[in-house]
C-alpha cells in the first residue's frame, strides 16, 4: 500500500506571496491532518478534514486555509506568507480521524522557506 | 501554553544501555499516549502508545510507562541500538481533540 505522499517536498517563497502545498493520503484513509513543525515549537496541530469538512482546527491565524477533496486528497492554503512561516508542513492520514484513537500516518513533509 | 512537555532536548547513550526519554503533561483529560520516532527528512512514525488505564505497555525494546498521578510518561528503549538515533516525540490526545505534540527529543545512540 503506498503512504501518504507530499508535494512539493521543497518550496522556497517570498514574504506577501502564497502557497499551496498538497498531501495525498493512504488509498482508504478518509481524515487528512496537518502539522506545522519548527524547532522552536515542535510539531504542532494546524486542521483535519475529514470527508472533506474540516472538523478540528487549531490556534492558527486565517491566512492558514486547506480544503478536502472529493478523493480524500487535501491541499493545505498559506496567504500573504511572513517568515515565521518557514517551517516543515507535515500531513497525516488516518481511517477515521483525530477522534478515534486509530493511527496517523504521516507523510515526509513539505519544508517550506520564506525569504 | 505547553500542555505536553519534553523537558530534554537531547540524550546521548551508549549502545546497549537504557535510553529513557520523559515526557509531562498537564491537561488531565488526556487519555491516551502515543510516542513518534522522526527520522531527518521523513515523516514521524508511529512507535508505541498507552491508555490511560494501563500503567506500561511493551513491545520488543520499547516500553512506554505512564504515571497518571505525576502526569508523566517515560520511554525506555533496552537495550538502545545506533538505528534509534533520531528525534522521539510524545505526544497525548482525548475523545475530542486532535494530538498535543511535544517538541521532542534528539536521542543520539553512541556506538
Amino acid at each position: 500500500k503506498a503512504g501518504v505522499t507530499q508535494t512539493p517536498r521543497y518550496l522556497i517563497k517570498t514574504r506577501g506571496q502564497q502557497v499551496t502545498l498538497s498531501c495525498s493520503p493512504i488509498s482508504g484513509h478518509r481524515s487528512v491532518s496537518w502539522y506545522q513543525q519548527t524547532p522552536g515549537q515542535g510539531l504542532q496541530f494546524l486542521f483535519e478534514y475529514f470527508s472533506e469538512t474540516q472538523r478540528n482546527k487549531g490556534n492558527f491565524p486565517g491566512r492558514f486555509s486547506g480544503r478536502q477533496f472529493s478523493n480524500s486528497r487535501s491541499e493545505m492554503n498559506v496567504s500573504t506568507l511572513e517568515l515565521g512561516d518557514s517551517a516543515l508542513y507535515l500531513c497525516a492520514s488516518s481511517l477515521f480521524g483525530l477522534s478515534s484513537y486509530n493511527e496517523q500516518f504521516f507523510g515526509p513533509g513539505t519544508r517550506l522557506t520564506v525569504l | 501554553d505547553q500542555q505536553v512537555k519534553q523537558n530534554s532536548p537531547s540524550l546521548s547513550v551508549q549502545e546497549g544501555r537504557i535510553s529513557i526519554l520523559n515526557c509531562d503533561y498537564t491537561n488531565s483529560m488526556f487519555d491516551y499516549f502515543l510516542w513518534y520516532k522522526k527520522y531527518p527528512a521523513e515523516g514521524p512514525t508511529f512507535l508505541i502508545s498507552i491508555s490511560s488505564i494501563k500503567d506500561k505497555n511493551e513491545d520488543g525494546r520499547f516500553t512506554v510507562f505512564l504515571n497518571k498521578s505525576a502526569k508523566h510518561l517515560s520511554l525506555h528503549i533496552v537495550p538502545s541500538q545506533p538505528g534509534d538515533s533520531a528525534v522521539y516525540f510524545c505526544a497525548a490526545l482525548s475523545g475530542n481533540t486532535p494530538l498535543v505534540f511535544g517538541k521532542g527529543t534528539r536521542l543520539s545512540v553512541i556506538a
